[in-house]
């Protein structure tokens, strides 16, 4: 079946280190983007990629780096540069053709945890 | 900028009573409009989504959503609820800039349905 995969599920993190969450996704789709859920606030744009070797800041990049090397994939790193890194991270695609309206796929999830 | 807003933090309804969960929208240009349900600690599940044609639009699960151009509306409803439909509903809207797609999500609404 296809679908989008994100790994690991749960993730705990000392302060200081960077981690990097998985996103793969086997549905062809074109764009890939990174959204940050907290309690309260909804879901906030992270980063979002339209083809491989190209990404682009959404609302709120600051501490979060990505790479697009291969049009399945688009890892997320949390760097220690981020402030709040305590969060559920959603990875989504959408499919570039045609007729496209817009809606995204998403995977299940990763939570992180900052000890 | 495309925006939403979802007034209601948490709706309360009877099981077997007809649920509404409030969406309002505001964009430059024609509006897509989504909706989408979360179960706790999962992704998003796309429910529908309005492009053109019918005010009235029909989705998974027995739920509809009914556009509103003069009240910038776009309320998500069902006619009889299930203890099942307890979950956090999000309404978001299509914001396109320079050219790339991306989703404007709400804070969401918990819908909880008593048995």
């Amino acid at each position: 079946d296809g679908g989008i995969t994100q790994s690991p599920k749960y993730l705990f993190r000392k302060e200081g280190q960077n981690v990097t969450l998985s996103c793969e996704q086997n549905l062809n789709h074109d764009a890939m983007y990174w959204y940050r859920q907290d309690p309260g606030q909804g879901l906030r744009l992270i980063y979002y990629s339209q083809i491989v070797n190209d990404f682009q800041k959404g609302d709120i990049a600051e501490g979060y780096s990505v790479s697009r090397e291969k049009k399945e994939s688009f890892p997320l790193t949390v760097t220690s540069a981020q402030k709040n890194p305590t969060a559920f991270y959603l990875c989504a695609s959408r499919n570039g053709g045609q007729p496209n309206t817009g809606e995204l796929f998403f995977g299940e999830g990763s939570r992180l945890t900052v000890l | 900028a495309q925006s939403v807003a979802q007034p209601e933090d948490q709706v309360n309804v009877a099981e077997g009573n007809p649920l509404t969960v409030k969406c309002t929208y505001s964009v430059s240009g024609n509006p897509y409009l989504f909706w989408y349900v979360q179960y706790p600690n999962r992704g998003l599940q796309f429910l529908l989504k309005y492009i053109t044609g019918d005010n009235l639009v029909k989705g998974s699960y027995g739920f509809e959503a009914e556009f509103n151009k003069s009240q910038t509306s776009f309320h998500l409803k069902k006619p009889s609820a299930l203890v099942s439909d307890s979950a956090l509903y999000f309404c978001a809207v299509r914001d396109r800039h320079t050219g790339f797609q991306k989703l404007v999500f709400g804070t969401g609404t918990r819908l909880l349905v008593s048995p």
